[in-house]
């Protein structure tokens, strides 16, 4: 079936580089994608979501691409801080009442 | 704003008892609520949904229900829990077009 999945599964950055995570989905019907943090023990947190119609959003030092043409989809975040460790997880939908969740990628920020 | 409570945070219950878990919307009306458990290191798993009062959609057949009494809120629960119950149960409440939101989850272990 469908699928959504993330390229890597883990990620170490140096604090203050740039991070690049990924996510490869397959359901070409997809029209809605967000990304979410998860800190250990915690619930998901919505960080930033993006539609079909679109090629790029920003939000505060987070921007997602979405390239329908091969249907990739990645979050970036900018000057990367020990608060951005966490999993990282793309969702996708193609409208309707549930998401499809990726596996999720653990990002590791060292000093 | 909206906010969304779960509780109990964690609980840990002998094979065979019952469950119950509870989650509350504050701050919206009528939303898409939803049920999902997270097994360690693994992405989330779409249990249930509800779009309305008394209205339930089943994604997995396994040991769990749950009910929708009142309009924000919705109940997980079982009869007879199973050691393959254990995990990470969240709760989240959406729109159909604008995402999901978490609770912060409760940690099941069943022993």
């Amino acid at each position: 079936g469908e699928s959504v999945g993330l390229h890597l599964p883990t990620l170490s950055v140096q604090e203050g580089d740039n991070s690049i995570i990924n996510c490869a989905y397959s359901n070409s019907a997809s029209d809605y994608f967000i990304w979410y943090k998860q800190e250990s023990g915690k619930g998901p947190q919505f960080i930033i979501d993006i539609r079909s119609n679109m090629d790029k959003r920003q939000g505060q030092r987070v921007t997602v691409l979405l390239n329908k043409t091969v249907k990739h989809l990645s979050l970036q975040i900018a000057a990367t801080q020990p608060g951005d460790s966490a999993v990282y997880f793309c969702a996708e939908t193609p409208g309707g009442y549930a998401l499809n969740f990726g596996k999720g990628t653990s990002l590791l920020v060292t000093p | 704003s909206q906010t969304i409570h779960q509780w109990p945070a964690t609980l840990v219950q002998p094979v065979g008892s019952p469950l119950s878990l509870e989650c509350t919307v504050e701050g919206t009306s009528n939303p898409n609520l939803y049920w999902y458990r997270q097994a360690a290191g693994r992405g989330l798993q779409l249990l249930f949904y509800s779009v309305g009062i008394g209205q339930i959609s089943s994604e997995v057949p396994q040991n769990l229900s749950a009910s929708r009494p009142q309009d924000r809120q919705f109940i997980l629960s079982s009869k007879k829990l199973l050691l393959s119950d254990s995990g990470f149960y969240l709760c989240a409440w959406g729109v159909i077009g604008v995402g999901q939101y978490f609770g912060p989850g409760t940690r099941l272990t069943v022993t």
